[in-house]
């Protein structure tokens, strides 16, 4: 089946750090993939997506390339704020997955992110 | 443009008192539905999705139900709450690839 690993965290930097979550993915042919981020008592917003190999998704100073022979999506800053502090999930939508997956993504555990000043 | 609706923010209600949340989308025409469950701030368990009115899937055996009863509309219910019920209720929608989220209910049993 189709599963996503983040990395453990909880990740503590310090403001203007860079910043590198982990995710791997199993999945079947070639899924779409997310990056949400949810702040403290919201709902998760979508980061950024990639929709095949070789894509790199961006948005608000993060990327995250899709790289197929690793099958990974890692998220990366190169300066984090202390309003990044949040929590962040990689997500895959499989491939095909407009029929009987109905558009159900897969979430990795979410990694929680502390930015100090 | 699309937005989508939760109500209410935060619920306390008795363990076998009975439940009803909502969720409305805004801007967009027979989208995907769901319904999320979060404990501890953490990982998402996925509890009903629905393709259409009246057409609900259950992810997960549970004392929850959902139902649709219009195209944008999509209410999870309990006869009888459980502590196990407490957590936080997001609603998402999607047309494509990816799902937008609601800002999400509190719900504490006590």
């Amino acid at each position: 089946g189709n599963s996503v690993t983040q990395m453990e965290g909880p990740v503590t930097l310090s403001e203007e750090a860079f910043l590198t979550i982990n995710c791997t993915y199993t999945a079947t042919g070639y899924p779409s993939l997310f990056w949400y981020v949810q702040y403290p008592g919201e709902g998760l917003q979508l980061l950024l997506k990639a929709t095949k190999a070789d894509d790199k998704g961006s948005n608000k100073g993060f990327e995250a390339t899709y790289r197929k022979e690793t099958t990974s999506f890692h998220l990366e800053k190169g300066s984090v704020q202390v309003s990044d502090s949040a929590v962040y999930f990689c997500a895959l939508r499989p491939l095909g997955a407009g029929g009987t997956s109905y558009g159900k993504l897969t979430f990795g555990q979410g990694t929680i992110l502390t930015v100090h000043p | 443009s699309q937005t989508i609706h939760q109500w209410p923010a935060t619920l306390v209600q008795p363990v076998g008192s009975p439940l009803s949340l909502e969720c409305t989308v805004e801007g967009t025409s027979n989208p995907n539905l769901y319904w999320y469950r979060q404990a501890a701030g953490r990982g998402l368990q996925l509890l009903f999705y629905s393709v259409g009115i009246g057409q609900i899937s259950s992810e997960v055996p549970q004392n929850l139900s959902a139902s649709r009863p219009q195209d944008r509309q999509f209410i999870l219910s309990s006869k009888k709450l459980l502590l196990s019920d407490s957590g936080f209720y997001l609603c998402a929608w999607s047309l494509h690839y990816e799902q937008y989220f609601g800002p999400g209910t509190r719900l504490t049993v006590t």
